[in-house]
C-alpha cells in the first residue's frame, strides 16, 4: 500500500538544540499531519498542514514547534528550541482529501530523544 | 477530557480463541471510528473502520460492533493469531481529518 517515509527513524539530541524531523508523504496526497505518542502510549494529534499553511493545531503544538513542506519536497518538523518533554515518537501522516472517513496513513516514526 | 478511551488496557487469549476489544466515545458528532493496528517499531495502519450510521462492520475475521446511543464499540477478532499481537487503537472523528486516538490496547496472542 501508499507508504510515508520518516527520516531518520531515532535522532537523540541535547536540551535546547533545534531538531528538523522529515517526513516524504504520499507522492500524490495532499494533507499532512503530525502526531506525537509517548510510550507506545496514545497519539495525540499536533498539527494538518494543506497547500503551504497549518489548518489546525492542538494546543500540544508548542510556539517552538513549525511545520513547512518548501517546493513539495519533505513536510517537516522543526522544534527550536528543544525540551526535555519533547521526547517521543513522532508519527507523520498523510491522506488525499480531508473529510472523516478519509484513511490516513502513517509513517513508521522518528523516536526522538532530548538529553 | 480524553474523547476515546479503551479498555482493557492489555489482553491476552490462546490462539483460535476470539479476543474482544472495547472502546466507548464521548462526543456525539464522532461519525467515523477507525481502528488501527500498530506493531513494535512500526506506525500505526488502519485495519478496519466503521461509520455511525452502521452498527456492524465485518471484514474477514475482524467485526466491528457500534452502538451508537451507548456510544460504545468494539471489536472482535475472531481466531486469534500469533501474528495478531499487537497495539490496536480505536479512534474517532468528525467532519474533519482530525482523528483522537484512545490509549490503545495491547494484544497478545500465545500460540
Amino acid at each position: 500500500g501508499p507508504k510515508v517515509l520518516q527520516i531518520p527513524s531515532h535522532q537523540i539530541i541535547d536540551m535546547g538544540q533545534m531538531v528538523t524531523l522529515n517526513c516524504d508523504p504520499v507522492s500524490n496526497h495532499l494533507y499532512f499531519y503530525w502526531y506525537k505518542q509517548i510510550l507506545g502510549q496514545q497519539m495525540e494529534f499536533l498539527v494538518n498542514f494543506y497547500n503551504g499553511k497549518v489548518m489546525e493545531k492542538s494546543k500540544l503544538f508548542k510556539d517552538q514547534f513549525s511545520v513547512e513542506r518548501p517546493d513539495g519536497s519533505y513536510f517537516t518538523l522543526k522544534i527550536q528550541p528543544t525540551a526535555l518533554e519533547d521526547s517521543a515518537v513522532y508519527f507523520c501522516a498523510s491522506s488525499l482529501r480531508l473529510g472523516a472517513a478519509e484513511t490516513l496513513y502513517f509513517g513508521s516514526g522518528t523516536r526522538l530523544t532530548v538529553l | 477530557q480524553q474523547q476515546v478511551r479503551q479498555s482493557p488496557q492489555s489482553l491476552t487469549v490462546w490462539e483460535g480463541e476470539t479476543a474482544i476489544l472495547n472502546c466507548s466515545y464521548e462526543n456525539s458528532a464522532f461519525d467515523y471510528f477507525p481502528w488501527y493496528q500498530q506493531f513494535p517499531g512500526e506506525g500505526p495502519a488502519l485495519l478496519i473502520s466503521i461509520l455511525s450510521v452502521s452498527n456492524k462492520k465485518e471484514d474477514g475475521r475482524f467485526t466491528i460492533f457500534f452502538n451508537k446511543r451507548e456510544k460504545k464499540l468494539s471489536l472482535h477478532i475472531a481466531d486469534s493469531q500469533p501474528g495478531d499481537s499487537a497495539t490496536y487503537f480505536c479512534a474517532a472523528s468528525a467532519d474533519n481529518n482530525r482523528i483522537f486516538f484512545g490509549d490503545g490496547t495491547q494484544l497478545v496472542v500465545k500460540p
